[in-house]
């Protein structure tokens, strides 16, 4: 799987939109980007996936940049529910394995 | 509707005791399964990963094992367990018919004492 840089931490105010980088510059051009996250003391949660376009869907959207050498995680309106881990990782389908990193730490304050 | 389960969600051994955690998937067939674990304050490890009956890939070595008696049935064991085996254990699946997301169980709560 190629390697992806996320920042350790970031901080959103509730209501606000919470917007969470990840780097992946040696991404294959088979390689789809996913996103987990990860609340306290539960299993990761899949949040959206993608190739080359942008998506959406009930949970967040994903901005892919034309190279695909970065991505970024939306959550248009965040809730303290939404503090949690943020995991990106990128992976070709069919590939056996799933490396998670050490993700960001979204901290959502009232 | 396709759902994982995974038990005992919290136990409490001493040290040089037995393990046996227990996944199983339901409403697929034929999935890749996997172990993760989670000590605490790190991030996810993989530990094991099977893509089917009887075959198991190890992905670090260490003092648990891990078998695959049936299609959605995973099993992670050990015969003596240490300190350090203390963690979050998250069993996990792929439906490789499907999206490839990766669904993670409710998560067992090992603490070796």
């Amino acid at each position: 799987d190629a390697k992806t840089t996320q920042p350790p931490s970031m901080d959103c105010a509730e209501g606000r939109a919470a917007n969470l980088p990840c780097n992946h510059s040696t991404i294959s051009g088979n390689e789809y980007v996913y996103w987990y996250r990860q609340i306290h003391s539960q299993g990761p949660q899949y949040i959206i996936h993608g190739l080359k376009n942008n998506e959406t869907n009930e949970m967040a959207s994903l901005i892919i940049t034309e190279d695909r050498k970065s991505s970024t995680l939306i959550l248009p309106h965040a809730t303290l529910r939404d503090t949690a881990v943020y995991y990106c990782i990128v992976r070709a389908t069919g590939y056996s394995t799933l490396t998670f990193g050490k993700g960001t730490m979204l901290l959502v304050s009232p | 509707s396709q759902t994982i389960h995974q038990w005992p969600a919290t136990l409490v051994q001493p040290v040089g005791s037995p393990l046996s955690l227990e996944c199983t998937v339901e409403g697929t067939s034929n999935p890749n399964l996997y172990w993760y674990r989670q000590a605490a304050g790190r991030g996810l490890q993989l530990l094991f990963y099977s893509v089917g009956i009887g075959q198991i890939s190890s992905e670090v070595p260490q003092n648990l094992s891990a078998s695959r008696p049936q299609d959605r049935q995973f099993i992670l064991s050990s015969k003596k367990l240490l300190l350090s085996d203390s963690g979050f254990y998250l069993c996990a699946w792929i439906d490789r018919a499907g999206a490839n997301v990766l669904t993670f169980g409710a998560g067992s709560r090992l603490t070796v004492l």
